[in-house]
């Protein structure tokens, strides 16, 4: 079982459509979550931050993280054709930076 | 604040040669990352570089790759033989720090294809 599963997609919805992107771990340990977006043939870039339970904002970006469901989403709202990339979740145990991957979901967000 | 830079950004070789692959992390930072992306995967830490020590470098497959960070700043990544498993996307990524909440920076990255 790897310690990190996302459903890799494709995604494909259409211009103003919400969008949730979805990870499960195994590790407990694990206490720091991310989501990073890559555009084609460029390098993840970081979009959110997190690390205890709960909801965070950001502009259109909503971070949620279930520890006890071991279970984290990134919402997209009002998304846009801009937003068509692939999205990876990382995550990482406390006092070391080993980032975890997952597979990445590539979401295609059609005018 | 400029960025990760890697080069060369594409690469192709036939099995069993050698290629190496550079990499300058962003000015100021300790530490320094190789990732293996093999296409419809997440990264993969090869190998953790703090200052000009390594860290980590327990997924580095060491029979025929090695790195280096001279100075504590660049950093180099070698295959030698390469084999066709190798085809990839070698992301070199740099940090303040190790721990914590800080936060890693990607480069381009070089796509490598061993034929």
């Amino acid at each position: 079982q790897k310690e990190v599963e996302q459903d890799p997609g494709p995604l494909s919805v259409p211009e103003g459509a919400i969008v949730s992107l979805n990870c499960t771990y195994s590790n407990s340990a694990f206490q720091y979550f991310m989501w990073y977006r890559q555009y084609s043939r460029k390098g993840p870039e970081l979009l959110m931050y997190t690390y205890s339970s709960g909801n965070k904002e950001d502009g259109r970006f909503t971070a949620q993280v279930d520890k006890s469901s071991k279970y984290i989403s990134l919402f997209i709202r009002d998304s846009q054709p801009s937003d068509s990339a692939t999205y990876l979740c990382a995550m990482k145990p406390g006092g070391y930076n080993k980032l975890i991957f997952g597979a990445g979901t590539r979401l295609a967000v059609h005018p | 604040e400029a960025g990760v830079a890697q080069s060369p950004r594409y690469k192709i070789i036939e099995k069993r040669q050698s290629v190496a692959f550079w990499c300058n992390p962003i000015s100021g930072h300790a530490t320094l990352y190789w990732y293996q992306q093999i296409l419809g995967q997440g990264p993969k830490l090869l190998i953790q570089f703090q200052n000009n020590g390594v860290v980590d470098d327990s997924q580095l497959p060491k029979d025929r790759f090695s790195a280096e960070r001279l100075k504590g700043v660049d950093s180099t990544l070698k295959i030698q033989p390469a084999k066709l498993e190798d085809s990839a996307v070698y992301l070199c990524a740099s940090s303040l720090l190790a721990v914590g909440t800080d936060t890693q920076y990607f480069g381009p990255g070089t796509r490598l294809t061993v034929l």
